[in-house]
């Protein structure tokens, strides 16, 4: 299984831009890289995917190297709402892929 | 829009009784998924099933789980009997059908917590 590592906390302030990094040294070649966040008594939210490069959305980016070993989910300008686990997962369901593990995320912590 | 629809949200029973809980998967996805979310252990895969078949059921804790999906739009969990252990927050999700090698996203449920006695 595809291990990924990630800090287990963070804190940053009101309307700052926020990076998470994930590391996954044994990321397959067909592997999918995404991000959930997950609220207390919530269950997790999808924020991004990608596969290499660059992706971004509307409430994130995605930033991936070009040897795929690591990942970065860049927050840009967070508010107190955005307090809340981060999950990185590595892997995929169909064939070939690394099934799905959730680590234990980072919590990170928005102060204003 | 409907999510996915879990119950009951909470449930107490004592150790030894029988415990059902079920997900109503949102309609059109075809890929469902039972998590099981602990402060020790983190969010577990328990099973996932495509197409109301069971794909993965390497996650399943012991014999004592069972899942079903008898039609596309209901699948439960069960467990008996019940242990102190088994006490968690139980997570169903469903996600459209994956395509190729990429992962359509998971949407999950708000949960059942369970507390075994």
């Amino acid at each position: 299984l595809a291990k990924t590592t990630q800090p287990i906390s963070m804190d940053s302030y009101e309307g700052q831009e926020v990076n998470i990094t994930c590391s996954h040294n044994n990321i397959a070649t067909n592997d999918y890289i995404t991000w959930y966040q997950q609220f207390p008594s919530q269950g997790p939210r999808f924020i991004i995917q990608g596969y290499k490069t660059k992706v971004t959305n509307e409430v994130a980016s995605l930033f991936i190297p070009a040897d795929r070993k690591s990942s970065t989910l860049s927050l840009p300008r967070v508010s107190l709402s955005d307090t809340a686990v981060y999950y990185c997962l590595v892997g995929g369901l169909s064939s070939g892929n690394t099934p799905l593990v959730f680590g234990k995320g980072t919590r990170l912590s928005v102060i204003a | 829009d409907a999510g996915v629809i879990q119950s009951p949200r909470h449930e107490v029973t004592e150790m030894g009784q029988e415990v059902t809980l079920r997900c109503k998967p949102i309609s059109g996805h075809n890929s469902l998924f039972w998590y099981r979310q602990t402060m020790m252990r983190g969010l577990e895969l328990l099973i996932y099933f495509n197409n109301n078949v069971p794909i993965d059921d390497s996650g399943m804790p012991e014999d004592r789980f069972s899942a079903k999906m008898p039609n596309a739009s209901f699948s439960t969990l069960k467990i008996q009997p019940s242990e102190p252990r088994d006490s968690a927050v139980y997570f169903c999700a469903s996600s459209l059908p994956n395509r190729g090698i990429s992962n359509q996203p998971q949407h999950f449920g708000d949960g059942t917590r369970l507390s075994i006695l």
